[in-house]
Parts: C-alpha cells; sequence; structure tokens
C-alpha cells in the first residue's frame, strides 16, 4: 500500500548547492508529475512525465530539471538552490484515463538558506 | 491564462453546521474538475466530476458542477472537527492531463 514514495521528507540547503528530489510509484501509473505548493497560492506544476522517456515543462520550471528514470521513478534536480525555491514539493501519478485521479506522495519541504 | 479560484479563503465553524466551498474556474480544454483534501501531508482525493448538474456524494460530503457557470461547490454537512482541513479545487485539462489548482479554502472545525 505504498503509492507515491517521496525522499526525502525534510531538507534545508545553502544557496547554490544542488539536490534531487526522488519520487516512485507502484501503481503502475504512466505519468508522474512534481509540484510545488507554497502558502496561499495551491500548487503549481513545475514539470511532467506522461509516459517512461518523455518529459514537458509545467507553469513553473525554471531551475529545475527532471528524469524519468524508468516507469516507478521520477527526480527532480536542483542545479543551483534558490531562497525563491524554498517550498513544498509533491509528487504525484495517474491520471491519464478518464475518471483516474492523480494519487500524490507526502512531500518534501524543502529549505534554502 | 487557466485560472481556478476558491471562496472562501478560510473558514470557521462549529461542529454539526454546515459547509459550502466554492470553485470557478476558466481552463481551456475542461475534462474534468476535481476535488482533493489536505490534512498535514498529501492531498488525498475526495470527487471526480465531469458531467454538469450531476451531484457526487460520499457520507457527508458531496459535490455538483455547473459546466456552464464554470463552478463547482463542495458541501459538508453535520461537520465534525476530523473534516478540519484545507479543500483543494483542481481542473484537469484533456492535454498532458495537467491539473489546475486554487488556492484551497482552509476549514477549522471546532468542537
Amino acid at each position: 500500500n505504498a503509492g507515491v514514495t517521496q525522499t526525502p521528507k525534510f531538507q534545508v540547503l545553502k544557496t547554490g548547492q544542488s539536490m534531487t528530489l526522488q519520487c516512485a510509484q507502484d501503481m503502475n501509473h504512466n505519468s508522474m508529475y512534481w509540484y510545488r505548493q507554497d502558502p496561499g497560492m495551491g500548487l503549481r506544476l513545475i514539470y511532467y512525465s506522461a509516459s517512461e522517456g518523455t518529459t514537458d515543462k509545467g507553469e513553473v520550471p525554471n531551475g529545475y530539471n527532471v528524469s524519468r528514470l524508468n516507469k516507478r521513478e521520477f527526480s527532480l534536480r536542483l542545479e543551483s538552490a534558490a531562497p525563491s525555491q524554498t517550498s513544498v514539493y509533491f509528487c504525484a501519478s495517474g491520471g491519464e484515463a478518464s475518471n483516474q485521479p492523480q494519487h500524490f506522495g507526502d512531500g518534501t519541504r524543502l529549505s534554502i538558506l | 491564462e487557466d485560472k481556478v479560484v476558491q471562496s472562501p479563503l478560510s473558514l470557521v465553524v462549529h461542529e454539526g453546521d454546515t459547509v459550502t466551498l466554492n470553485c470557478s474556474y476558466e481552463v481551456t480544454n475542461f475534462r474534468s474538475l476535481l476535488w482533493y483534501k489536505q490534512e498535514k501531508k498529501a492531498p488525498t482525493f475526495l470527487f471526480m466530476l465531469t458531467s454538469s448538474g450531476i451531484e457526487k456524494k460520499s457520507g457527508r460530503l458531496s459535490s455538483i458542477l455547473d459546466k456552464k457557470e464554470l463552478f463547482s461547490i463542495l458541501n459538508i454537512t453535520a461537520t465534525q472537527t476530523g473534516d478540519s482541513a484545507v479543500y483543494l479545487c483542481a481542473v484537469e485539462q484533456a492535454a498532458g492531463n495537467k491539473l489546475t489548482f486554487g488556492g484551497g479554502t482552509r476549514v477549522l472545525v471546532k468542537p
């Protein structure tokens, strides 16, 4: 019953450092997504992957890169972290068929000093 | 630009009250509207609405979509403290299955 698993749960970085957020799903979904959530702004789509081997930009892609490693795993990389990237990051999967909602992981709380 | 607006931003009620949350949208290539409940961690799925005028119901929660007027409401009757959460509305586009979220409504139910 794991669903969507994100690691790490918390991270503090200094400006300019790099890191990769990991996401894995065990529901055999083709589509996976990365969102960020800032206070009062709901969730905004950073990147998504409709299937293994494909990735596309969402609403706020600047400063991020992604890798769809295989069907299960979709990682988000910050090459040079900036304070504006302080946020809670959510990974999701699913939603590719009608009446199939996206399912979310528990999030990664990232602070950049 | 695609837009989803939720109201009110927040509300405080007492147990047993009824709550009505609003979601209006302007999105190209509409496919469906979804409601999620977010407590401390992951948003959890409540409803998906694709057809106008059809009510979806689960226990004390219900939701309806008006595709002509471009809005949806989520009702919670006989509220309990466990209903305290942020409720998120999202609209799904047909292309790429992308979700556009509203800012959420924070509901606090007091005993």
